[in-house]
């Protein structure tokens, strides 16, 4: 089972900052099978990434993904209210699928 | 525009069964891979199952291998999980998710509202 970490568990950071937030697998996965989520309370997961890098519909440019192997990172460049969330990696890679435990970004 | 729609979600004892559905619209259902997803009060995302665009290959968690059975019906254009010999940490909100194409585990572009499910005698 490919085990994704993310760090930190929080980041506290004010709106117009820049945020960045980790995803180490312990194996390497293709980056064709890496995707972001975003979560707010009560609400179902939206899919921010996929193919670690690629924006998904209708998801603002201030979003980015980048990295390969086992590294992978999520940037917000400038932070927006709306921001402030949960967010996952996820695998797809093989199965089990999984999921990262999750980064709460929060306001500062 | 894609919508999913589970059902079936409820309060169940211990060792009961119970039966989740998703139902599919606005898109070709049986050209896609689809995935239960859960989420236990406060806690993460948990893959549980997926299910190939013909329901000839089914994958699971080891967490409910054995006891959760996923299946598709294309001609409804629905989704099941069969959930049997429930323990109180399969409480959680069941969510179906659309996959990739066919064969292709893929991102979830698309999910559905969730479905409550609570284990407690």
């Amino acid at each position: 089972e490919i085990v994704l970490t993310q760090s930190p568990g929080t980041l506290s950071l004010s709106p117009g900052e820049r945020a960045t937030l980790s995803c180490r697998a312990s194996q390497s996965i293709s980056s064709s099978y890496l995707a972001w989520y975003q979560q707010k309370p009560g609400q179902a997961p939206r899919l921010l990434i996929y193919g670690a890098s690629s924006r998904a519909t209708g998801i603002p440019d201030r979003f980015s993904g980048s990295g390969s192997g086992t590294d992978f990172t999520l940037t917000i460049s400038r932070l927006e209210p709306e921001d402030f969330a949960v967010y996952y990696c996820q695998q797809f890679g093989s199965s089990p699928i999984t999921f990262g435990q999750g980064t709460r970004l929060e306001i500062k | 525009q894609v919508q999913l729609v589970e059902s079936g979600g409820g309060v169940v004892q211990p060792g009961r069964s119970l039966r989740l559905s998703c139902a599919a619209s606005g898109f070709t259902f049986s050209n896609f891979v689809m995935h239960w997803v859960r989420q236990a009060p406060g806690k993460g995302l948990e893959w549980v199952a997926a299910i190939w665009f013909n329901g000839n290959d089914k994958y699971y968690a080891d967490s409910v291998k054995g006891r959760f059975t996923i299946s598709r019906d294309n001609s409804k254009n629905t989704l099941y999980l069969l959930m049997n010999s429930l323990r109180a940490e399969d409480t959680a909100v069941y969510y179906c998710a659309r996959g990739g194409r066919h064969d292709f585990f893929g991102e979830s572009e698309y999910w559905g509202q969730g479905s409550l499910v609570t284990v407690s005698s």
